[in-house]
């Protein structure tokens, strides 16, 4: 079965710092997609970055990075030089291929994140 | 271009009562899942439906269910409410593309439902 763990619960931040969220997944899969959304107060998930298992390298997009690593089963994610509007709720999530197309995604509980000005 | 919507927004019923949520999904998108969101805890599955029927089903019990129009839009409807259904209910959308690959699912901004 699939599993999604994130540790941390709370992270506490200064504006302009760096901050990593921590992800480890479970999954006996070998093709399978992982996922980071955001959930600000308003509610709503908004999709931020998504990974493929059989990509190949690790990429930036803006302020956001990710470091994939296939051998501790983590998918952690960074914010650089934090902004006071990335505070939220941070959920990473898993989806196999095997159970078909479009398959479920399962979530970890959310870290959520403040950053004072 | 129109995300995925969602109505009502909020939603007070008693405890035995029939609710009905609705979505529509994102423009271009023929696949509709939803999810429940209790308070402090991450969105847990409840179903997907596509082609107008249900393709997949998380552990919600049947008084659970759901629909699909040939519009892509999708109900979900919940029997005998009980207190422990009081929660977020997020709505997402997808395009399938076949085989076994997983597109982004994209969501809508949730119905807050309240069971007294």
């Amino acid at each position: 079965a699939q599993k999604v763990t994130q540790a941390q619960t709370e992270i506490s931040v200064v504006e302009k710092e760096d901050v990593t969220l921590d992800c480890v997944y479970e999954t006996r899969d070998t093709t399978y997609y992982l996922f980071w959304y955001k959930q600000p107060p308003s509610g709503e998930l908004v999709f931020l970055i998504r990974r493929n298992s059989f990509d190949e390298q690790n990429e930036i997009s803006g302020r956001y990075s990710w470091n994939f690593q296939k051998s501790t089963s983590s998918f952690n994610f960074t914010i650089t030089a934090s902004q006071v509007v990335d505070s939220a709720v941070y959920f990473c999530a898993l989806s196999e291929a095997e159970t078909g197309a479009n398959s479920k995604l399962t979530f970890g509980k959310g870290i959520t994140l403040s950053v004072r000005p | 271009d129109a995300g995925v919507t969602q109505s009502p927004t909020h939603l007070i019923k008693t405890r035995g009562q029939q609710v009905t949520l609705r979505c529509s999904p994102k423009s271009g998108h023929d696949t509709v899942s939803w999810y429940q969101q209790a308070l402090g805890q991450g969105p847990q599955f409840i179903f997907q439906y596509y082609e107008e029927e249900e393709r997949q089903r998380g552990n919600f019990p049947d008084r659970f269910s759901g629909h699909q129009f040939p519009n892509y839009s999708s109900e979900l409807n919940v029997n005998a409410l009980l207190l422990g259904d009081s929660a977020l209910y997020l709505c997402a959308s997808s395009q399938d593309r076949g085989l076994v690959w997983t597109d982004t699912q994209y969501f809508g901004p949730g119905t807050r439902l309240t069971v007294l």
